[in-house]
């Protein structure tokens, strides 16, 4: 079965760290991008960051640059997100997506079913 | 940073044709991809390349783009098609999406 299952939110400190994974399953992880797409309660869709199939290009949004850092690791067939220095506009419940992704078009054919991060004192 | 713009609520009537626009600066010049999400699910891909469909989405739903607007229609609506349904395209290795709209099927 095709599927992404994402692990690892929680509850935060502001200030905390905490790393996301999501578990790829049913097609052939490393020939498409990832991406991390969040959305806080209530709001709507938000791109966080996104890798390249093989791992050498990484893209950031501006709200998450210099403290989240995407990888993945192909042999495992897992994405993961680093997230540093949280604070509560941070909070959302964070999706893992599969891109199709080239000059011309970047979308995403796949979601998980999400983590949440909250974060709060 | 490159904006798109969509109208928060949407009605339409059971059988009739929904519209849902994205403004955005010469959204035309890309590609504008579409998807749906019912409450407490997570996204699904309706529309992409501005007017593909992926397999499994039902023929009433189109997509369109040109100037500075893309478009999403859903020809003879149900109430299955009651979402949100969320525009998206790509700028200088950004991706961006629209605010949402609520399609409201009543």
């Amino acid at each position: 079965e095709v599927q992404l299952l994402e692990s690892g939110g929680g509850l935060v400190q502001p200030g905390g760290s905490l790393r996301l994974s999501c578990a790829a399953s049913g097609f052939s992880f490393s020939s498409y991008g990832m991406s991390w797409v969040r959305q806080a309660p209530g709001k709507g869709l938000e791109w966080v960051s996104g890798i390249s199939g093989g791992g050498n290009s990484t893209y950031y949004a501006d709200p998450v640059k210099g403290r989240f850092t995407i990888s993945r690791d192909n042999s495992r067939n897992t994405l993961y997100l680093q997230l540093n220095s949280l604070g509560a506009e941070d909070t959302a419940l964070y999706y893992c997506a599969k891109d199709l992704f080239t000059v011309s078009y970047w979308y995403f054919d796949l979601w998980g079913r999400g983590t949440l991060v909250t974060v709060s004192s | 940073s490159y904006v798109l713009t969509q109208p928060s609520s949407v009605s339409v009537s059971p059988g009739q044709t929904a519209s849902i626009t994205c403004s955005g600066d010469k959204l035309g010049d890309k590609y504008a991809s579409w998807y749906q999400q019912k409450p407490g699910q997570s996204p699904v891909l309706v529309i992409y390349q501005d007017d593909q469909r992926p397999s499994g989405i039902p023929e009433r739903f189109s997509g369109s783009n040109s100037g500075n607007s893309a478009t999403l229609t859903i020809s003879g609506t149900q109430a299955m098609d009651e979402a949100g349904y969320y525009c998206q395209a790509w700028d200088s290795s950004n991706v961006v999406f629209g605010g949402g709209t609520k399609l409201t099927v009543l």
